[in-house]
């Protein structure tokens, strides 16, 4: 069982849609959790950081955590084109400076 | 403020010839560093863990090895570059504790012919 999943996508939105992301790890003792940006070829860029259970909101974006259930999730309101990327889902695992990354899921958002 | 500089930002190597990537972070101390690589259309894979001077943790057994001579440089090398070794190459830094959000630098794009 990889360590953190997500679905490989696309994930195709219309402009001003929803869009919603998800990603599932396997630590259960996993105490931090990211959401990251990644253009093609650039660098991954930090979106979001939850830490407890429940939601955060940050403008446009939601992040959602359910440890009890090993979820994380990404709600993007009002998407827009110049949101289409790759969104990378990060866990630190239990006690530990490894954080590891989901494979990512690529999100188009249609004009 | 906190900088990361990563360099080159592209290679292209031969077969069998070493490496050298170096990353260097700015503005804080005692940082955790790490190297990440991504192949075409793939995650991020960690490839080495660093919390302190000369303190290197390996993920991944492989061709690479990393090295940390002080305390915001962070090396990548290898002896003899395989194909597979083709990639985007990440270095990241986060505070020197538990849990915190990681930074990336640019990247360096390593093709190997």
């Amino acid at each position: 069982q990889k360590e953190v999943e997500q679905n490989s996508g696309p994930l195709s939105v219309p402009e001003g849609a929803i869009a919603s992301l998800n990603c599932t790890y396997s630590d259960r003792g996993s105490q931090s959790f990211f959401w990251y940006r990644q253009y093609s070829g650039k660098s991954p860029e930090l979106i979001m950081s939850i830490y407890s259970n429940g939601d955060k909101e940050d403008g446009r974006f939601t992040a959602q955590l359910n440890k009890a259930s090993q979820y994380v999730s990404l709600l993007i309101r009002d998407s827009q084109p110049s949101d289409s990327a790759t969104y990378l889902c990060a866990v630190t695992l239990d006690s530990s400076y490894k954080l590891i990354f989901g494979s990512g899921t690529r999100l188009l958002v249609r004009p | 403020s906190q900088t990361i500089h990563q360099w080159p930002a592209t290679l292209v190597q031969p077969v069998g010839s070493p490496l050298s990537l170096e990353c260097t972070v700015e503005g804080t101390s005692n940082p955790n560093l790490y190297w990440y690589r991504q192949a075409a259309g793939r995650g991020l894979q960690l490839l080495f863990y660093s919390v302190g001077i000369g303190q290197i943790s390996s993920e991944v057994p492989q061709n690479l090895s990393a090295s940390r001579p002080q305390d915001r440089q962070f090396i990548l090398s290898s002896k003899k570059l395989l194909l597979s070794d083709s990639g985007f190459y990440l270095c990241a830094w986060s505070v020197g504790t538990l849990n915190t959000e990681a930074f990336f630098g640019q990247g360096t794009r390593l093709t190997v012919v």
